[in-house]
């Protein structure tokens, strides 16, 4: 088992370019997240999918839109970067029960100048 | 507003010593509480999570306290390892009406020297 793959690790993009980072997770979870990590502040939620075909909006949702493409695959899009959505980028995914473990990706690493 | 605050942001202890960490938080309504390891360079790993009704849980050399009443939590480093520097990261589970939402800590920085 894979777990959650990330793909890419790392990009730069410079200020208005679009890209769409993607996830994939073999564990058979309902739940999939999009959560974004910055110096000195909490990992915080971008997006999330309860179930497939399902996604709501987390804390700090501005600037992205997601797809949950299959149970397996969830997507976060960029259409315009800015030089504030430079961060590192996490999956994960989970049960869905509150008390399950989030598995997380190994991140993507997004610079855009 | 739900907060998670964790104490120290950094930590250097010599491999084979103990060491605590310490999170506090002002989350309500509670639901769980979870530890989570960061190695540098890749995501968070679960190490514990604690419901309301649970004082203590251990996963191998990590064990984690929680006291509901005064809000705080500990993990606590047995035997320290060279693979135990990381960031640990504490959340809080807040839950209500059918849904639940996480709260991050920043995270504590641990460092072991040989």
């Amino acid at each position: 088992n894979a777990g959650v793959t990330q793909t890419p690790k790392f990009q730069v993009l410079k200020t208005g370019q679009s890209m769409t980072l993607q996830c994939a997770q073999d564990m058979n979870h309902n739940s999939m997240y999009w959560y974004r990590q910055d110096p000195g502040m909490g990992l915080r939620l971008i997006y999330y999918s309860a179930s497939e075909g399902t996604t709501d909006k987390g804390e700090v949702p501005n600037g992205y839109n997601v797809s949950r493409l299959n149970k397996r695959e969830f997507s976060l899009r960029l259409e315009s970067a800015a030089p504030s959505q430079t961060s590192v980028y996490f999956c994960a995914s989970s049960l869905e029960s509150n008390n399950s473990p989030l598995h997380f990706g190994n991140g993507t690493r997004l610079t855009v100048t | 507003k739900n907060q998670v605050e964790q104490s120290p942001q950094s930590l250097i202890i010599l491999e084979g010593k103990n060491c605590t960490l310490q999170c506090n938080y002002t989350v309500s309504p509670f639901s769980n509480l979870r530890w989570y390891k960061q190695d540098t360079g890749r995501g968070p790993v679960s190490l514990t999570i604690m419901t309301f009704s649970e004082n203590t849980k251990s996963n191998g050399r990590y064990t984690a306290t929680l006291d509901a009443d005064t809000k705080q939590s500990s993990l606590h480093i047995t035997a320290s390892q060279l693979s135990d520097s990381a960031s640990y990261i504490c959340v809080v589970t807040v839950s209500g009406a059918g849904s639940y939402q996480l709260t991050f800590g920043k995270g504590t920085k641990l460092s072991v020297i040989p």
